[in-house]
């Protein structure tokens, strides 16, 4: 059974802070790794891929630990506008039914 | 680009009803899919398309059916509606490759009585 498991918060954090939140994935052959954000009733959006050597854009910052099979988000100088549910998302690979989404985590960030 | 449209945004349907919610994409990609989002669940794959005239089910295809006549057009029609589909669904699309960024339309908000 694919499982990608978040913990849903919310995850209150004052503006300015550092936040992190996990994710775990069950199939050790998955294959990519992502983070996407979606705003209050809008659609997802891509915030960033999940490589191996682990990525960095601007104040967010991913990493992937494969023998752990969790995947992570790092947020830095966290703003108001940072507010929002961030889905993992992992992939098996083999085409567009590979893609699982993880229920997301609620981050508020409070001013 | 327009990118991923999706119509109608909202729709209240009786049970037993049919109706066909529309989706389409600009960006001359290849795959296509449908999902549905419900409270306290991931996204679900109800179906998707690697390509025109070709489809396959996702993990929730019951109640629905797709057909994929066009690359821009991916349309899914709910055969006879039960409260059960009451959701907010969304089309997606993206290149060839599912690892590319999956490019989401704003959702149609459905609810059935």
């Amino acid at each position: 059974r694919k499982e990608v498991e978040q913990d849903p918060g919310p995850f209150n954090v004052p503006e300015g802070a550092t936040v992190a939140f996990n994710c775990t994935y069950s199939n050790s052959a998955s294959q990519s790794f992502f983070w996407y954000r979606q705003d209050c009733r809008k659609e997802p959006k891509l915030l960033m891929s999940v490589y191996s050597s682990g990525n960095e854009d601007g104040r967010f910052t991913a990493q992937l630990n494969r023998a752990s099979q969790y995947i992570s988000l790092l947020i830095r100088d966290s703003k108001l506008s940072d507010s929002a549910t961030y889905l993992c998302v992992v992939n098996l690979g083999g085409g567009a039914d590979g893609l699982t989404f993880g229920k997301g985590t609620h981050l508020i960030i409070q001013p | 680009n327009a990118g991923v449209t999706q119509t109608p945004k909202f729709q209240v349907l009786k049970t037993g009803q049919s109706m066909t919610l529309q989706c389409a994409q600009d960006m001359n990609h290849e795959y296509m899919s449908w999902y549905r989002q419900d409270p306290g669940m991931g996204l679900r794959l109800i179906h998707y398309s690697v390509g025109a005239g070709i489809t396959d089910q996702g993990e929730v295809p019951n109640g629905y059916n797709v057909s994929r006549s066009t690359t821009e057009d991916f349309p899914l029609r709910l055969l006879s509606a039960a409260p059960s589909q009451t959701s907010v669904y969304f089309c997606a699309s993206s290149r060839a490759d599912a690892n590319n960024e999956q490019f989401f339309g704003p959702g149609t908000r459905l609810t059935v009585l």
